[in-house]
């Protein structure tokens, strides 16, 4: 079984402070790793994946996030935050051994921005 | 189009009734996903297909849901007898391979009253 864990329901920054919102997560092979926003009333938006190589993935928006495989946690970073960052931002994880294709996701973590 | 494009974008249904909801995956996908999203909850696999076959049904919450992708497209998800429980917003995405992200629509917000 693959599983995601966000554990903050909010995240709230400072505009042009940096930000974290985490996640960690559970397979029992190999994990493609995914990061998507979610604004109101939209679909999810893909922001940045870590498949292989370096553990330190950069994504869109200047948003990066870095895969820790002893820690089994994928945290988002962005080095300084904008109001118009605000909004639903959801992880997830593909367990690729076996060829295995369900990408389970998590909670969700809302950022809010404070101008 | 350009990307996943899903029909209709709100649906209210009377409980009992049957619905039936359409994606159109981006040209070429061959992976089609669909996911349940409940108000402040994260979306939920239902089903997934590879072309026209429905390889993983496993997250379908009982028998009045059934999906099909008869010609390795457009999908479609029918949920017949509705409940209120089932009032949701359904995503579709899809994949060029395996190793791809997901690429969702925008969404059919389904309200059973």
């Amino acid at each position: 079984a693959q599983s995601v864990a966000q554990p903050e329901d909010q995240v709230n920054v400072a505009e042009g402070n940096p930000l974290t919102v985490k996640c960690t997560y559970s397979v029992s092979g190999n994990p493609y790793l995914f990061w998507y926003v979610q604004y109101p009333n939209r679909g999810l938006q893909f922001l940045l994946k870590y498949i292989t190589g370096d553990n330190l993935v950069k994504g869109s928006y200047g948003f990066e996030a870095e895969f820790n495989k002893s820690q089994t946690s994928f945290h988002l970073k962005k080095p300084s935050a904008l109001v118009s960052d605000s909004a639903l931002y959801f992880c997830a994880v593909r367990d690729i051994s076996g060829g295995y294709q369900k990408v389970t996701f998590g909670i969700g973590t809302k950022l809010q921005v404070i101008p | 189009g350009a990307g996943v494009s899903q029909s209709p974008r709100y649906k209210v249904a009377k409980r009992g009734q049957d619905v039936a909801l359409r994606c159109d995956p981006i040209s070429g996908h061959v992976s089609l996903f669909w996911y349940q999203q409940a108000l402040g909850q994260g979306p939920e696999f239902l089903t997934y297909f590879q072309n026209e076959a429905q390889l993983d049904k496993s997250g379908l919450p009982s028998d009045r849901f059934f999906a099909e992708r008869p010609e390795g497209s457009v999908s479609t998800l029918k949920i017949q007898r509705t409940q209120q429980e089932d009032s949701a917003v359904y995503l579709c995405a899809s994949s060029l391979k395996n190793t791809g992200e997901l690429f969702f629509g925008e969404g059919s917000r389904l309200t059973v009253l």
